[in-house]
């Protein structure tokens, strides 16, 4: 089955860029009508939507964040991304990436990674 | 802010029915998934489209929607149920841009 792992620095100084990847194994990013999502959860706190992918390239992203955010694919490393810029310390959270789903008038996410925890820092 | 609401914390006892639920505009158009996460874990999908349960979910786990309000019922709760639930569904706007409830914390009594 389908597996995620995000990967990337777990420490990011104030104004600087945070990057994340996740790879994705067990299938081909490219196969079936699938977005690929990055959402993250602050310690203690809910979860916030930040952007998803399609394999196309099509990007959209959460209305809050989209003047920071950017996602990316390679579909060749079988992997997408997220860059986000000018961070400060209430970027600090647990950073998922997730497979999205559009369909059944529903969106939703399965399976998800495990998670990385970035702290924005000086 | 959240356009999805969730009360912060239920309730149930062991064995007993207890219902989750997710308000806001866009649940009249689209419906709401549902997630589990425990303490230290990455949520878990539960519910998706009008109700449907990923392979593994058990049957006591079901959804339901009923205007703006969506609701997740867990008939029988056990132990394990105990967890953080988030719903989310797509933004009133109409746009492709995800929203999320901010959580409901479930404790089996």
């Amino acid at each position: 089955q389908v597996q995620l792992q995000e990967s990337g620095p777990g420490l990011v100084k104030p104004s600087q860029t945070l990057s994340l990847t996740c790879t994705v194994s067990g299938g081909s990013i490219s196969s079936g009508s699938y977005y690929w999502s990055w959402i993250r959860q602050p310690a203690g706190k809910g979860l916030e939507w930040i952007g998803r992918i399609y394999t196309s390239g099509s990007t959209n992203y959460n209305p809050s964040l989209k003047s920071r955010v950017t996602i990316s694919v390679d579909t060749s490393k079988n992997q997408f991304s997220l860059k986000l810029s000018s961070v400060t310390a209430a970027d600090t959270a647990v950073y998922y990436c997730a497979r999205d789903q559009d369909g059944s008038g529903s969106y939703w996410f399965d399976p998800w990674g495990q998670g990385t925890l970035v702290t924005v820092s000086s | 802010s959240s356009e999805l609401t969730q009360d912060p914390a239920v309730s149930v006892a062991l064995g007993q029915t207890v219902r989750i639920t997710c308000q806001g505009d866009s649940l009249r158009s689209y419906y709401a998934s549902w997630y589990q996460q425990k303490p230290g874990q990455a949520p878990v999908l539960v519910i998706y489209g009008k109700n449907n349960r990923p392979s593994g979910i058990p049957d006591r786990f079901s959804g339901s929607s009923s205007g703006n309000t969506a609701s997740l019922t867990i008939t029988g709760a056990q132990a394990e149920d105990e967890a953080d639930y988030y719903c989310n569904s797509r933004d009133s706007s109409g746009n492709r841009v995800v929203v999320f409830g901010g959580g409901t914390k479930l404790t089996v009594l």
